[in-house]
């Protein structure tokens, strides 16, 4: 499977605890998105990466949350000392940047449930 | 920032008619206006877009137009079958994307 890939596809985890997804983007892309969606809504920016400089971070993001990009390649998006809200579908996509219009893949998500 | 409304929330038709499902946008800087279906459980799929030097662009049954002057872009799905039900997104991309909520299309066979 050539397309955008997330890991781990489910998380269950306690309020208060750290948790860490990655995405891996399609590979001669040089832009990655994270994306929050919930139920009923449209999916909601959070921060994009143009190879391996965040280039831009919503300001709903607040202080718990940080991704990285080290390499350029794949993409990491932590969450510490995770509340209740935090249960969303959280979205990465991947596009090449060119010209004047980015088309966007997106991956299969991971579904974070708080309890 | 951007600000994109899309409507309606909800659509029901039969199958054979057509759907149309319109947006607008606010920040006059953005040039890129895809549109997405999303199927239960899965991820959204680009299913056409259109840049903001092109008025209209067409795809076989599904169709965009954008009407920059207005801030305004619609989806138009000609001939629509049970497998177009589905929540269509609509996006504008300046420096981010902004999505708006959604369309949930349902096709009545």
């Amino acid at each position: 499977d050539t397309g955008v890939s997330q890991n781990p596809r489910h998380k269950i985890t306690k309020r208060g605890q750290n948790v860490t997804f990655r995405c891996d983007p399609i590979s001669e892309h040089n832009r990655l998105y994270w994306y929050r969606q919930t139920l009923g809504q449209g999916p909601e920016f959070l921060t994009y990466f143009q190879n391996e400089a965040q280039l831009e971070k919503s300001r709903l993001l607040s202080d718990r949350f940080s991704a990285e990009r080290p390499k350029g390649s794949f993409s990491t998006l932590e969450i510490q000392r995770t509340e209740q809200g935090d249960s969303a579908m959280y979205l990465c996509a991947s596009s090449l940047a060119s010209g004047i219009s980015y088309e966007q893949y997106f991956g299969p998500g991971t579904r974070l449930t708080v309890t | 920032g951007e600000n994109v409304e899309q409507h309606p929330s909800t659509l029901s038709v039969q199958e054979g008619d057509s759907a149309v499902i319109k947006c607008t946008y606010s920040d006059s800087a953005s040039n890129y206006f895809p549109w997405y279906k999303q199927e239960l459980g899965k991820r959204p799929q680009l299913i056409i877009d259109i840049r903001s030097n092109v008025g209209e662009k067409k795809d076989q049954r599904i169709a965009v137009t954008l009407n920059k002057t207005a801030k305004h872009f619609s989806l138009h799905i000609t001939e629509t079958q049970p497998e177009d039900s589905a929540v269509y997104f609509c996006a504008a991309n300046g420096n981010q994307f902004y999505f708006g909520t959604g369309t949930s299309l349902t096709v009545i066979p």
